[in-house]
């Protein structure tokens, strides 16, 4: 049981590059979130999703892009980096009434 | 709205002190409450989840209870170990089931 994966756990882009941080759980949620922790922070909900086919706008979600085809899969897309995005992104899944399980984290870095 | 509060902010106590850590919310009507732990630069690792029909959930030297009346949660670590320092966070799912956050706790165990 793998639990929540992300990849990749490092990456580095340029100003105006787009990119795709993948995340993936084999644990059959339905609920699916994306946050983002700058240093010495806490986490802000960017976008999450209660199904497939559904998602819905967090409290930063601007410049970001989510879709949610299958249950497992809930891919978070970087229209045109910049360097106030670079952060640690984590993703996590929750079915009802079980707990929330987190991914290990991509660290970007925009240059 | 739900609003989640801990206290205190910070912490630091000597090894092998029996401690205790606040959360309280502002909406009794909760699915569950979730206490994390996250280690500098890491991931969220989920400790103990209580059920809303739960008084408490135990692991090993951390006892978590829930008081739903008084919007309150209590995690207590026993026997205070180095190993033990790190951020614990409380967390509480809303309506449409996205997590909200405490602030946190930042807790140091001084060998």
């Amino acid at each position: 049981n793998a639990g929540v994966t992300q990849t990749p756990k490092f990456q580095v882009l340029k100003t105006g590059q787009s990119m795709t941080l993948q995340c993936a759980q084999d644990m059959n949620h339905e609920y699916m979130s994306w946050y983002r922790q700058d240093p010495g922070m806490g986490l802000r909900l960017i976008h999450y999703s209660v199904g497939a086919g559904i998602t819905d706008q967090g409290e930063v979600p601007n410049g970001y892009n989510v879709s949610r085809s299958t249950t497992e899969d809930f891919p978070l897309r970087l229209l045109s980096a910049a360097p106030s995005q670079t952060s640690v992104y984590f993703c996590a899944s929750s079915g009802r009434n079980y707990g929330y399980t987190f991914g290990s984290g991509t660290r970007l870095t925009v240059v | 709205k739900q609003e989640v509060t801990q206290i205190p902010a910070a912490l630091s106590v000597p090894e092998g002190e029996n401690l205790v850590l606040n959360c309280s919310f502002t909406d009794s009507a909760i699915y569950n409450l979730q206490w994390f732990r996250q280690d500098p630069g890491k991931g969220l690792t989920s400790l103990l989840l209580i059920q809303s029909s739960q008084r408490e959930q135990t692991s090993g030297r951390l006892n978590a209870s829930l008081d739903k009346s008084s919007g309150r949660s209590t995690l207590y670590i026993a026997a205070s170990q180095p190993g033990d320092s790190a951020t614990y966070l409380c967390a509480l799912p809303d309506s449409s089931y996205k997590l909200i956050f405490g602030s946190g706790t930042r807790l140091l165990v001084r060998p």
